[in-house]
């Protein structure tokens, strides 16, 4: 079936220093690819999303990229802040599977930034 | 501001007690996503509802938990009877048919059971 991986955590990180979080998937159809962000002690909200190959997702200075050629959507930000401190999760929907369209999640990456 | 309400944020029980958990989606919205988010587990997706029918169930555990959708505006997921091994963040969420991956969670609700 179809699945997320994503690079363990946490990953801590220096205010203003580059963030990327690996995220590859395997999918039979062609999915649209998501990440979503979780604060400590909220819920999950969408961040950004991609819909097709090469497809560029951004949101609050968070980019990633649909890369089918190597199943990939890593998350990059160019200079991240201590208020970025969150867990990050990966996450698949395959708009084809008829009544199991539904979210397939990585395990989330914890992203801890130090003033 | 829509967002999704859930009910209630915090519960302290002993074991065996009944346990019921209360979301109100997003007025519109018609697909309704109960979670489970543990630190060994990470997130685990419970029941599925699509304009209040369940389609997915098959993450919960039948012999005591059960989720429904009385109406659109309120879905329930119970507990009966309540297990240490139970305790856990569980998240409401509810989006769009067309756009399954777009959701919106509510704040949760974190379960202890004793």
């Amino acid at each position: 079936g179809d699945s997320v991986t994503q690079m363990e955590g946490p990953v801590t990180l220096s205010e203003e220093a580059f963030l990327t979080i690996n995220c590859t998937y395997t999918a039979t159809g062609y999915p649209s690819l998501f990440w979503y962000v979780q604060y400590p002690g909220e819920g999950l909200q969408l961040l950004l999303k991609a819909t097709k190959a090469d497809d560029k997702g951004s949101n609050k200075g968070f980019e990633a990229t649909y890369r089918k050629e190597t199943t990939s959507f890593h998350l990059e930000k160019g200079s991240v802040q201590v208020s970025d401190s969150a867990v990050y999760f990966c996450a698949l929907c395959d708009y084809n599977a008829g009544n199991n369209r539904k979210l397939i999640w990585g395990l989330g990456t914890s992203l801890a930034v130090n003033p | 501001d829509a967002r999704v309400t859930q009910t209630p944020r915090h519960k302290v029980t002993e074991m065996g007690q009944e346990v019921t958990m209360r979301c109100q989606p997003i007025l519109g919205h018609n697909t309704v996503f109960w979670y489970r988010q543990t630190m060994m587990q990470g997130l685990e997706l419970l029941a599925y509802f699509r304009n209040r029918a369940p389609l997915d169930d098959s993450g919960m555990p039948k012999d005591r938990f059960s989720a429904e959708m009385p109406d659109a505006t309120l879905a329930t997921l119970k507990i009966q009877p309540s297990e240490p091994r139970d305790s856990a963040v569980y998240f409401c969420a509810s989006g769009l048919g067309q756009n399954t991956g777009e959701l919106f969670f509510g704040e949760g609700s974190r379960l202890t059971v004793l």
